[in-house]
């Protein structure tokens, strides 16, 4: 049920592009996006409704395929500020409308 | 605004012993919910609240209670702990159901069970 998100790790340069899928093997209502950096509290990035629209704000975007019941989170030209864990949280359709999160994808940014 | 607010920041208990987490948020939320955190295995929920007087659990209730007497707090107790329940704990709560809107997070709690 939880979300598989990949790949588990990144290592970049910074102005590097990154992606970041999650996976799910349900019917999803939406897909959160969050990020964490260490000993901290998760920071919400956005919310994807089912509808495959596609969101972004300065150099993050995400995308959901309802068919497929994937998202994708995209970073482009990357800065060392975007290091951190990336989660994403699902909401099946079924789970009255908790959210399921995946384990995490670490994207380290070198200098 | 504060925010969601949790306290303490760290705590160490030994077996057997109980204690409470507390949990506050000025936004006026009606969602409240507990998780934990363990490495490699992402959040998970404790329990979550729809609002005042109303608690269910989530997918790792075991161990833990908790109450909703007003609409700003959340407390978790742990009945008698046991070093599985080391972890990192958050509150977090939105303004409706988890589907559609933000989570806002407090900045945890560091439980070690000795």
């Amino acid at each position: 049920q939880q979300p598989v998100q990949s790949p588990q790790a990144v290592i970049l340069r910074e102005g590097e592009d990154a992606v970041i899928n999650c996976s799910s093997s349900k019917a999803l209502y939406s897909v959160h996006w969050y990020r964490q950096k260490h000993g901290e509290a998760p920071i919400f990035l956005m919310i994807l409704l089912k509808g495959g629209e596609q969101k972004g704000h300065d150099k993050i975007s995400a995308s959901f395929n309802e068919k497929k019941q994937q998202s994708s989170l995209y970073l482009t030209a990357s800065q060392l500020s975007y290091s951190g864990t990336y989660f994403c949280g699902t909401v099946p359709m079924d789970s009255n409308y908790q959210l399921i999160w995946g384990a995490g994808t670490k994207l380290i940014i070198k200098p | 605004n504060a925010g969601v607010t949790q306290t303490p920041k760290f705590q160490v208990l030994k077996t057997g012993q109980s204690m409470t987490l507390q949990c506050a948020q000025d936004m006026n939320h009606e969602y409240m919910s507990w998780y934990r955190q363990d490495p490699g295995m992402g959040l998970r929920l404790i329990h979550y609240s729809v609002g005042a007087g109303i608690t269910d659990q989530g997918e790792v209730p075991n161990g833990y209670n908790v109450s909703r007497s007003t609409t700003e707090d959340f407390p978790l107790r742990l009945l008698s702990a046991a070093p599985s329940q080391t972890s990192v704990y958050f509150c977090a709560s939105s303004y409706s159901i988890g589907g559609g809107t933000e989570a806002f997070f407090g900045q945890g709690t560091r439980l070690t069970v000795v």
